[in-house]
């Protein structure tokens, strides 16, 4: 049974408009989640990351939002960029909790295609 | 500063074959893991080893055996390949934070 969902295989935009990649948790141990993206022929790079003690982390172009209540977290692009067309996963971890940790839960990815 | 390497890129295995995956990280990281990603599937954890000496079953391990040499390296062997095991091999590594780093990856094909 999958602990994060990624519903959407697939996002297309437009040049210089927000991107927003959407992802759904069920396990409420989950206490920090992780952005990574992927280009073909290659491994994932680390994007961004929260803390269950925030609601909002940005960097730059990317900004994560965490709803705890809703189990649910987006990440927005703005302005996306072609470059920016890659798959992104999602992750959570249960920081500390015995003998997972440090294990990561991924989602099953989203392709993002970026037109301009 | 490597990060971490990943030995062979592409390897084609026949039906029983055996063959290990090596690798390796330089950034003093205790924790190691081994995922597969196979199209629709995400990534999912064949092995984790959360120290050196350790090694704990992920989602997917059948078929597959793991070894933590030391700190720096951690291998994945698989013993009888099979066609099913045709897929794309991960390793990456963590610190004291969650965050882990890939390697590029290990494309296999087993006919």
């Amino acid at each position: 049974d999958q602990q994060v969902k990624q519903n959407s295989p697939s996002l297309s935009v437009q040049e210089g408009r927000i991107s927003i990649l959407n992802c759904d948790y069920t396990n409420s141990m989950f206490d920090y989640f992780l952005w990574y993206k992927k280009y073909p022929a290659e491994g994932p790079t680390f994007l961004i990351s929260i803390s269950s003690i925030k609601d909002k982390n940005e960097d730059g172009r990317f900004t994560v939002f965490l709803n705890k209540s809703a189990k649910h977290l987006s990440l927005h692009i703005v302005p996306s960029q072609p470059g920016d067309s890659a798959v992104y996963f999602c992750a959570a971890s249960a920081l500390g909790r015995g003998s997972t940790l440090g294990r990561l839960y991924f989602g099953r990815g989203t392709q993002l295609t970026v037109w301009p | 500063n490597a990060g971490v390497t990943q030995t062979p890129k592409f390897q084609v295995l026949k039906t029983g074959q055996s063959m290990t995956l090596q690798c390796a990280q330089d950034m003093n990281h205790n924790s190691m893991y081994w995922y597969r990603q196979d199209p629709g599937m995400g990534l999912r954890l064949i092995y984790y080893s959360a120290s050196e000496g350790t090694t704990d079953k992920g989602e997917v391990p059948n078929g597959y055996n793991v070894s933590r040499l030391n700190k720096r390296e951690f291998s994945l062997r698989l013993e009888s390949a099979a066609p099913s095991q045709t897929s794309v091999y991960f390793c990456a590594s963590a610190g004291s934070q969650e965050t882990q780093y890939f390697g590029p990856g290990t494309r296999l094909l087993v006919l």
